[in-house]
């Protein structure tokens, strides 16, 4: 079946652009995982959804992220005012119901180079 | 959340068992141990996942101690496609999120 899809795979955005990342989950999962990857580092986690509650924004790093999934299925991330430490690979992942936040399922990310 | 702490980089030679192990001191009663894998550009996928013990899927073989301090996940005959970053987490199933480390660079040499 489908697995967990993100758009754009790449994003080039000058500095003081924002941007907009799409993760569309796997049908059915109640749960969904932002993460920021830097390179040679490990996922940090940003910010939890169950439907469309955002239960955990925790990790978001400044009030320039912004996450929403309104309808509890599509979620989007949007960083205003990108800055040159935004460069990453945004992450998401998704759970089923019968899981916990333990068995994620990940898209392939969102590079974003800001320049 | 339990801290993990495990080897940087590994290597190894296609055909052989590969052993990482992590070490997981503060781990909590009710806290499960998972690992993920990761290969370039692509997000981690998740792995195995146990308690105690051994658990084995297709992919991995995981060893867990009676102390549960620490874990091992064994590959077994590993290829050149098994080349990867290897997460270990530790977490309640009650806990809304997971915490990843650096991992483990695995670099499987032909």
């Amino acid at each position: 079946g489908a697995g967990v899809s993100q758009s754009p795979r790449y994003k080039v955005a000058k500095r003081g652009q924002d941007v907009a990342l799409r993760c569309d989950p796997i049908s059915g999962h109640v749960s969904l995982f932002w993460y920021q990857q830097a390179l040679g580092q490990g996922p940090e986690f940003l910010t939890y959804f169950q439907n469309e509650a955002q239960l955990d924004k925790s990790g978001l790093p400044s009030d320039r992220f912004f996450a929403e999934r309104p309808e509890g299925s599509v979620s989007t991330l949007k960083i205003q005012r990108t800055q040159q430490e935004d460069s990453a690979v945004y992450l998401c992942a998704s759970s089923s119901p019968e899981t916990w936040a333990g068995e994620q399922y990940f898209g392939p990310g969102t590079r974003l180079t800001v320049t | 959340l339990a801290k993990t702490t495990q080897p940087i980089s590994m290597d190894s030679y296609e055909g052989q068992e590969v052993n990482i192990t992590c070490s997981h001191n503060n781990i909590a009663t009710n806290d499960y141990i998972t690992w993920y894998q990761q290969f370039p550009s692509q997000g981690p996928r998740f792995i195995i996942q146990g308690y105690k013990t051994k658990v084995t899927n297709e992919v991995a073989s995981l060893f867990i101690p009676a102390d549960r301090k620490s874990s091992t996940l064994s590959l077994p005959r590993v290829s050149l496609s098994d080349t990867a970053v290897y997460y270990c987490l530790v977490g309640d199933m009650r806990d809304d999120k997971i915490i990843f480390g650096k991992g483990t660079r695995l670099h499987i040499l032909p």
